[in-house]
């Protein structure tokens, strides 16, 4: 059985600072790595999707990385801000699992202005 | 607006209830799911979809039934809730074919059993 988890569960860190997310899942055989972003009280917004072929996706400050082998996925915020804080969740699907998602707890940011 | 539209956004039953969490989609995504969201649990699937009539289990699905009879519309209905299923549910929808297979979700039902 897949399992992803999330370290920390919670960080905090000043406006302008660059920081790091961390991910790990136990099968490597998957089918792709999603992040995402959670506001409070609302729905999951797709910030970077990599599929299993791929060892990187970026989108503005964001970069994900993934390395099959290790099991391990990244997070890369540049020049962090305020609007930034947020639960940043990991999902990892499964192949042969009909693009089900397994997901992580999550790591809570926030960002200090 | 294009997009997932659950109804209602927060719902209070009592225990015993037959209650209906609603999903619907403008995407015609061929596959759509149901989550729950759980302190120290994160998200995990209830039921999915892969197509019209065509639906199968997740990791958490006693207690829940769904039904698919059309491709926009997914809805998750507690057959007689406990207070177990007090939790926040999510649906979402994915595309399939090339290039970026992603998913998207609704903004979920906060629901109560009491």
């Amino acid at each position: 059985k897949q399992e992803v988890t999330q370290i920390p569960a919670a960080l905090s860190v000043p406006e302008g600072e660059n920081l790091v997310l961390n991910c790990s899942f136990t099968d490597s055989a998957i089918y792709n790595l999603q992040w995402f972003r959670q506001d409070p009280g609302k729905g999951l917004t797709s910030l970077l999707l990599i599929q299993s072929s791929q060892r990187e996706q970026t989108s503005g400050r964001l970069n994900a990385s993934l390395d099959k082998s290790s099991g391990r996925s990244t997070l890369y915020i540049a020049a962090s801000q305020p609007g930034d804080s947020a639960t940043y969740l990991c999902a990892v699907g499964v192949r042969g699992s009909a693009r089900q998602l397994t997901f992580g707890s999550g790591t809570q940011l926030t960002v200090l202005p | 607006d294009a997009g997932i539209t659950q109804s209602p956004r927060y719902k209070i039953t009592e225990t015993g209830r037959q209650v209906t969490l609603m999903c619907h989609q403008t995407w015609s995504h061929s596959y759509m799911f149901w989550y729950r969201q759980d302190l120290g649990h994160g998200l995990r699937l209830i039921y999915y979809s892969a197509a019209a009539d065509i639906t199968d289990k997740g990791e958490v699905p006693d207690g829940y039934v769904v039904s698919r009879s059309k491709t926009e519309n997914f809805p998750l209905t507690l057959e007689s809730a406990t207070r177990s299923q007090t939790s926040v549910y999510f649906c979402a929808s994915s595309i399939i074919g090339q290039g970026a297979e992603g998913y998207t979700f609704g903004s979920g039902t906060r629901l109560t059993v009491v």
